[in-house]
């Protein structure tokens, strides 16, 4: 399973764009991106997945370069709200059950009023 | 509301007690769910994985007698903490492999259980 390594933390303010990105070097062929939000004292949150090149929500922005080796989540115009842990996962799509998903410590991100 | 439902959300209970924690797929059939367990300021750390109608399998480190994993049927798994002890407190969560009807593979996550063992 490839392992992700993101920044341990990130300060912003309310109405900034933020941008956290992902490395995940050894990222399989057949392996998705996917970010999820946790709060505290709770389960994660899907935020939003994706394969190649880029993917938008109502939430947020998923950039991914060609070689797939890296992924940037965008978060536009963040709230005081928006204070979370993002973690960042590689997810392998297809073999069945295979979901045993290695996470890492994910990016603490505070945002300040 | 939740796609995946954990109950209880809080429980406190005396050491050498044995604590029940339920998972429930709310919309769609799971047949393979999982167990994490989450310490403070740390990351989720697989426990277990749950199949319906056969034995769950454990993580290396996991004793398989103290955390009973039950998944008997197709929107429900629970783990049950046995002779619970301090040491034991951590914030509990699973999550759903969405299959079956719905078909999209995706994983869900529950709300999580926060156990406080005295």
């Amino acid at each position: 399973l490839a392992k992700t390594t993101q920044p341990i933390s990130m300060d912003s303010y309310e109405g900034q764009e933020v941008n956290i990105t992902c490395s995940h070097n050894n990222i399989a062929t057949n392996d998705y991106i996917t970010w999820y939000q946790q709060f505290p004292s709770q389960g994660p949150r899907f935020i939003i997945q994706g394969y190649k090149t880029k993917v938008t929500n109502e939430v947020a922005s998923l950039f991914i370069p060609a070689d797939r080796k890296s992924s940037t989540l965008s978060l536009p115009r963040v709230s005081l709200s928006d204070t979370a842990v993002y973690y960042c996962l590689v997810v392998p799509r297809g073999a069945g059950n295979n979901r045993k998903l290695i996470w890492g410590l994910g990016t603490s991100l505070a945002v300040n009023p | 509301g939740a796609v995946v439902s954990q109950h209880p959300s809080r429980v406190i209970c005396k050491s050498g007690t044995s604590v029940k924690i339920e998972c429930r797929s709310l919309d769609f059939q799971a047949t393979t769910m999982f167990w994490y367990r989450q310490f403070p300021k740390q990351s989720l750390m697989l426990m277990a994985t749950s199949n319906e109608g056969s034995k769950a399998t454990y993580e290396q480190g996991v004793e398989k007698d103290k955390f009973l994993i039950n998944h008997a049927s197709l929107t429900l798994s629970t783990l049950t903490v046995t002779s619970a002890h301090p040491e034991d407190s951590s914030f509990y969560i699973c999550s759903a492999l969405a299959g079956g009807d719905r078909g999209t593979g995706e994983l869900f996550f529950g709300e999580g259980s926060r156990l406080t063992v005295l």
